[in-house]
C-alpha cells in the first residue's frame, strides 16, 4: 500500500540550532502537505507544495519537494522553543472514491532551552 | 469564525459499548475526513465525505465503524460494540474544497479521546 516515511521520527537541539525533517515516499507525489502538532493540540497546516523543485519560505522555516516529486523536507533556522512538536508531511491521494490523505509518522522536534 | 468543534472531547466506554462522535465543521466547507490518532503516530485516514456524500470510506477499520453526514454540515462517527484497540483520539478536519478534487488545507478540529476498557 501507499506509504509515506518521514526521519528522524525524533530530534532534539538546541535553542538557536538548526532542524531538518525528511519525507520520502516510494511512489510519485502528485503534492505534498505539511503540518504540526503541538504536544496535546490537533495538527495545523503549515504548507502545501504542488511544483517539481518547488521551495516555499514561511519566515524561518522553508518547505521544499524534490525534482522528482518523490519526496519533501522542511528546514528550521535557529530554532525556537515555540518550534516544539510533531512535524507530520501528508500526501493527497486520489483514487476513483474522490480523495484522502496519507500522513508520515510525523517527526517530534524537542528544543532545550 | 468558529473553527471546526468536536464532541464529547473525552469519552470512556466498557468494551462492547456502541459510541457517537459528533464533528461541527467549519460552516461552507465542503469536504469532511475523519482520522485515528494513535499515541506517537500520524493520523490515519478513515472517511471522507463531500457534502452528504461519503465518497470514501476505504480506511474504516471494519464494519464496526460507521460515519455518516446527512444534511452535509454536522458528522457523526459511530463505533459499534468498541473493542479495546479503538482507543485512539479522532480528528475530524473540514475543507473547503468547492471543486470535486480541489486541494484545500484542512483545518483540524480538537479530537475526541476515546478510551475503551
Amino acid at each position: 500500500g501507499q506509504q509515506v516515511m518521514q526521519i528522524p521520527q525524533y530530534q532534539h537541539v538546541q535553542e538557536g540550532e538548526d532542524f531538518t525533517t525528511y519525507c520520502n515516499s516510494s511512489t510519485t507525489l502528485s503534492n505534498i502537505q505539511w503540518y504540526k502538532q503541538r504536544p496535546g493540540g490537533h495538527p495545523v497546516f503549515l504548507i502545501q507544495l504542488v511544483k517539481s523543485g518547488e521551495v516555499k519560505k514561511q519566515k524561518r522555516l522553508t518547505f521544499q519537494f524534490g525534482e522528482a516529486k518523490k519526496n519533501s523536507s522542511l528546514h528550521i533556522t535557529a530554532t525556537q522553543t515555540t518550534d516544539v512538536g510533531t512535524y507530520f508531511c501528508a500526501e493527497v491521494h486520489r483514487d476513483n472514491y474522490g480523495q484522502n490523505f496519507v500522513f508520515g509518522p510525523g517527526t517530534r522536534l524537542s528544543v532545550l532551552p | 469564525g468558529a473553527g471546526v468543534s468536536q464532541s464529547p472531547r473525552y469519552k470512556v466506554a466498557k468494551r462492547g459499548q456502541d459510541v457517537a462522535l459528533r464533528c461541527d465543521p467549519i460552516s461552507g466547507h465542503v469536504s469532511l475526513f475523519w482520522y485515528q490518532q494513535a499515541l506517537g503516530q500520524g493520523p490515519e485516514f478513515l472517511t471522507y465525505f463531500q457534502n452528504e456524500a461519503q465518497l470514501d470510506k476505504s480506511g474504516l477499520p471494519s464494519d464496526r465503524f460507521f460515519a455518516e453526514r446527512p444534511e452535509g454540515s454536522v458528522s457523526t462517527l459511530k463505533i459499534q460494540r468498541t473493542q479495546q484497540e479503538d482507543s485512539a483520539v479522532y480528528l475530524c478536519a473540514s475543507s473547503l474544497g468547492r471543486v470535486a478534487g480541489d486541494l484545500n488545507e484542512q483545518f483540524f478540529g480538537p479530537g475526541t479521546r476515546l478510551t475503551v476498557l
